[in-house]
């Protein structure tokens, strides 16, 4: 039973480019939410997904946008990338309906130069 | 936005019982207690979550104090491979804000051989 992927894991971008990330949820989840982890501190959430609609969104710009597919899967869209995008990106799922434990993968390391 | 208060760091020494404190004097009888850990370069990994009773599992155990102002994550054989950080979280539980975990900066600890 596979639990979060994400990929890429790792990526470079030059500053002003787009980035799009990938997560499949584990088996039998239907909500996504991406987090940002900066060195050093904990993760932040960015936004949740849940039937294909952006459900609840953390203190992050519009520059920051996602996306959900009817197979649960999801996409995290940045645009612009600035220095200070640099960072950890999480995803977790979990079953929408139970608020059960979210789960997270590895995470996808963007590097901004 | 901090809910909880966490040492930021503690050692233990291999096959001692770890015991990570955590004060959430501010819960509300509507959220649950979380922990996590984070080991380097992974994503976090749920541990356990409680209400008000003490919780126990093939991981740790949870205790939670009668008034629910504090909790302690009890690791009782600690191995090398429980150096991480660790993390309390209060979630609530209804599907508001569920998705929207806090993590603060959490608890480093240290497992000596």
């Amino acid at each position: 039973d596979a639990g979060v992927t994400q990929s890429p894991t790792h990526l470079i971008k030059t500053r002003g480019q787009q980035v799009t990330l990938r997560c499949s949820p584990k088996s039998g989840h239907d909500t996504v939410s991406w987090y940002q982890q900066a060195l050093g501190q904990g993760p932040q959430f960015i936004f949740q997904y849940y039937e294909e609609e952006e459900r609840q969104r953390g203190n992050f710009p519009d520059r920051f946008s996602g996306h959900q597919f009817p197979n649960y899967s999801s996409e995290l869209n940045v645009n612009a990338l600035l220095l200070g995008d640099s960072a950890l990106y999480l995803c977790a799922s979990g079953i929408e309906a139970a608020n059960s434990p979210l789960h997270f993968g590895n995470g996808t390391r963007l590097t901004v130069t | 936005d901090a809910k909880t208060t966490q040492p930021p760091s503690m050692d233990c020494a291999e096959g001692r019982a770890a015991n990570l404190p955590c004060n959430h004097s501010t819960i509300s009888g509507n959220e649950y207690v979380y922990w996590y850990r984070q080991i380097h370069s992974q994503g976090p990994q749920y541990i356990i979550h409680g209400l008000k009773n003490n919780e126990t599992n093939e991981m740790a155990s949870l205790i939670i104090t009668e008034d629910r102002k504090s909790s302690t994550l009890i690791l009782p054989h600690a191995t090398l491979r429980d150096t991480a950080v660790y993390y309390c979280i209060v979630r609530p539980r209804s599907q508001t804000g569920a998705n929207n975990l806090f993590f603060g900066t959490g608890t480093r600890l240290t497992v000596i051989p």
